[in-house]
């Protein structure tokens, strides 16, 4: 099975903050990577797909890049509703599997 | 409008086995192209995709669970319906049915998840 691993496991930041979440994967995925956003009590919102597609309706505040083993997540201006706990997703081989998430905490 | 709802028991005993039911409306199960997974996630933790079905009854499953796990579908009921044998507390988490993307391996509609906790 691919392990994913994200980091860090949470990180607190203000309003307007640019914020960076990564995620590696054990093996090479080329761009199969997927990110989510959830929230406490809701099910996960896909954010990113193939590791820098926005899925529609997503803000642009929200990026992602990387390929093969080493992915990011970038929020470039913190927003209030973005308080949320992110995961990563490999969509390249069954088992799909996914990272420990990212908690982003108000500072 | 495309919705997943999960539907089973909110307890069960350990030993016992799980049923849940996953029923999707705004799309066919039977449209070539559609596949179904399931996902959980204990309480606290990360999520763990289960297994999945397609619109043409292929089937995948977990590695470390697919001894216990059995997925099929009623295309006339729209209903994806889950099985688990053997239920131990850890086995306790939320459950969520979600679709499948055209894009590729990731889920882009989401139930919104049932509880099921597993105690004596």
């Amino acid at each position: 099975d691919i392990q994913m691993t994200q980091s860090p496991s949470s990180v607190s930041a203000s309003v307007g903050d640019r914020v960076t979440i990564t995620c590696r994967a054990s093996q090479g995925i080329s761009s199969w990577l997927a990110w989510y956003q959830q929230k406490p009590g809701k099910a996960p919102k896909l954010l990113i797909y193939d590791a820098s597609n926005l899925q529609s309706g997503v803000p642009s505040r929200f990026s992602g890049s990387g390929s093969g083993t080493d992915f990011t997540l970038t929020i470039s201006s913190l927003q209030p509703e973005d308080f949320a706990t992110y995961y990563c997703q490999q969509a390249n081989s069954f088992p799909l599997t996914f990272g420990g998430g990212t908690k982003v905490e108000l500072k | 409008q495309v919705t997943l709802q999960e539907s089973g028991p909110a307890l069960v005993k350990p030993t016992q086995t799980l049923t849940l039911t996953c029923t999707v409306s705004g799309f066919s199960l039977s449209t070539s192209g559609m596949r179904v997974s399931w996902i959980r996630q204990p309480p606290g933790k990360a999520l763990e995709w289960l297994a999945r079905i397609d619109w043409d009854d292929d089937k995948f499953y977990s590695t470390s669970l697919k001894t216990r796990l059995t997925i099929s579908k009623d295309t006339s009921k729209n209903q994806v319906v889950l099985t688990m044998t053997n239920m131990d507390p850890v086995d306790t988490a939320t459950y969520f049915c979600a679709r499948v993307s055209g894009f590729g391996e990731l889920f882009d509609s989401w139930g919104q998840g049932t509880l099921v906790t597993v105690s004596s």
